[in-house]
């Protein structure tokens, strides 16, 4: 079973930000939270990830809270283009460790 | 750079034919994975390499092997398919094992009838 949990569909308005819910109840000191995002028949794409500490990169901002049991990936000026399903993981980096992807969020992005 | 290439991009098999799925990567990365996503779910690890000359099972290795020929190549081989693999293949490849970022490939479209 997937360690997170995530809405199934979220709809945003076309230029307005984007805030998409993790649930990672479950997160040991070690397991870094990462978000994918999938197009349309197309494979999977890295966004960003962290650890503790809020992230930002060119793509979006990641916000982890205090105890870690959440997070949320923004993005902040969402395009037609941003229309995917969205994937949150939590990993570590030990040779054991098994990504599990689970269903993610479909994120439509509305004109 | 090319990244991640997967051939080929369709196959359409009878069931049990067999058939290799080829996966290179151009970024010099250790580890590399295969993945199945059936519609409407999320991917499924089926196999993993650490490194040249290594691997392991995932989540759904049944009716599956494979190969790591090299740095560059990891292929995945049906031996006797059954409809049950129809699915979709994504072949990724990361710089370390664990939940170091990974880059995908485009994927195989499979069908076994």
């Amino acid at each position: 079973d997937a360690k997170t949990t995530q809405p199934t569909s979220m709809d945003c308005a076309e230029g307005r930000a984007a805030n998409l819910p993790c649930n990672h109840s479950t997160i040991s000191g070690n397991e870094y939270v990462y978000w994918y995002r999938q197009i349309h028949s197309q494979g999977p794409q890295y966004i960003i990830h962290g650890l503790k500490n809020n992230e930002t990169n060119e793509m979006a901002s990641l916000i982890i809270t205090e105890d870690r049991k959440s997070s949320t990936l923004i993005l902040p000026h969402a395009t037609l283009r941003d229309t995917a399903v969205y994937y949150c993981i939590v990993g570590g980096m030990n040779r054991d460790d098994k990504i599990i992807f689970g269903k993610g969020t479909r994120l439509h992005i509305l004109p | 750079n090319a990244g991640v290439t997967q051939t080929p991009k369709f196959q359409v098999l009878k069931t049990g034919q067999s058939m290799t799925l080829q996966c290179a990567q151009d970024m010099n990365h250790n580890s590399m994975y295969w993945y199945r996503q059936d519609p409407g779910m999320g991917l499924r690890l089926i196999y993993y390499s650490a490194s040249e000359g290594t691997t392991d099972k995932g989540e759904v290795p049944n009716g599956y092997n494979v190969s790591r020929l090299n740095k560059r190549e990891f292929s995945l081989r049906l031996e006797s398919a059954a409809p049950s693999q129809t699915s979709v293949y994504f072949c990724a490849s990361s710089d370390n094992r664990g939940s170091e970022t990974q880059y995908f490939g485009p994927g195989t479209r499979l069908l076994v009838l």
